[in-house]
């Protein structure tokens, strides 16, 4: 069983609200990811981290998603003004470093914006 | 760019009958190719990854195999059960920085 875990695991927002989420990642994992599963099931890469600091992340991120994984705390992910096209299945996943490594995901916060 | 091409979106069958799933990807990277599984209202897990040509790679009953110069990694199962009605996804691991470039999936549903 995965041992990411994800709270909360649902999130009713209103539009403009804050929405927050977060994530413990496995024991040991440095690399942590942050996806995006729409209701279509598609997944979107939103920010990874290596040792809390950000190895990449996507336009929409920088914008209007803020992220951080401090040490010896939860990762966090915040949409600053939720908008109905952010409503999602939001998964966070951890990783030992390198390719080819097996990513272990959480069971995900499921955001509905209203 | 990148990308994976799972051309089946929903796949229904009667258990006990034999299936694959299709998965092609490009990269200008040497290739890693994934299988997750995702049920209902529960975390994707692995199934199967594989960097090595030719070479099957197995777990719990699933198997595919890696060719590099078709850039395929289909999805078998020679008997699937009730158990195993869920989502697929094939990925790809093009660099260690993005992390995984996930497929459209193909929904499983098996019946009895």
């Amino acid at each position: 069983n995965s041992k990411v875990i994800q709270t909360p695991r649902y999130l009713v927002k209103g539009q403009g609200q804050k929405a927050k989420m977060r994530c413990i990642p496995e024991k040991g994992h440095p690399v942590v990811f942050w996806y995006q599963q729409n209701k279509n099931n598609e997944f979107k890469f939103l920010i990874n981290f290596q040792n809390q600091e950000v190895l990449q992340q996507i336009d929409m991120t920088e914008k209007r998603f803020s992220a951080e994984c401090p040490s010896n705390s939860p990762c966090s992910l915040e949409i600053q003004s939720s908008e109905a096209g952010d409503s999602a299945l939001y998964l966070c996943a951890s990783s030992s470093q390198g390719r080819g490594t097996e990513v272990f995901f959480g069971k995900g916060t499921r955001l509905t914006v209203v | 760019g990148d990308s994976v091409t799972q051309t089946e979106g929903l796949v229904t069958l009667t258990k006990g009958l034999p299936v694959m799933l299709n998965c092609t990807y490009q990269t200008t990277y040497s290739p890693f190719l994934f299988w997750y599984v995702q049920h209902l209202n529960e975390a994707p897990k692995l199934l199967l990854k594989s960097s090595t040509d030719n070479k099957r790679t197995e777990h719990q009953g699933f198997y595919a195999t890696l060719h590099k110069s078709s850039s395929s990694f289909h999805l078998q199962k020679s008997s699937v059960q009730l158990s195993d009605s869920a989502l697929y996804f094939c990925a790809l691991s093009p660099n260690y920085a993005q992390g995984l470039t996930f497929g459209l999936g193909t929904r499983v549903s098996v019946f009895p």
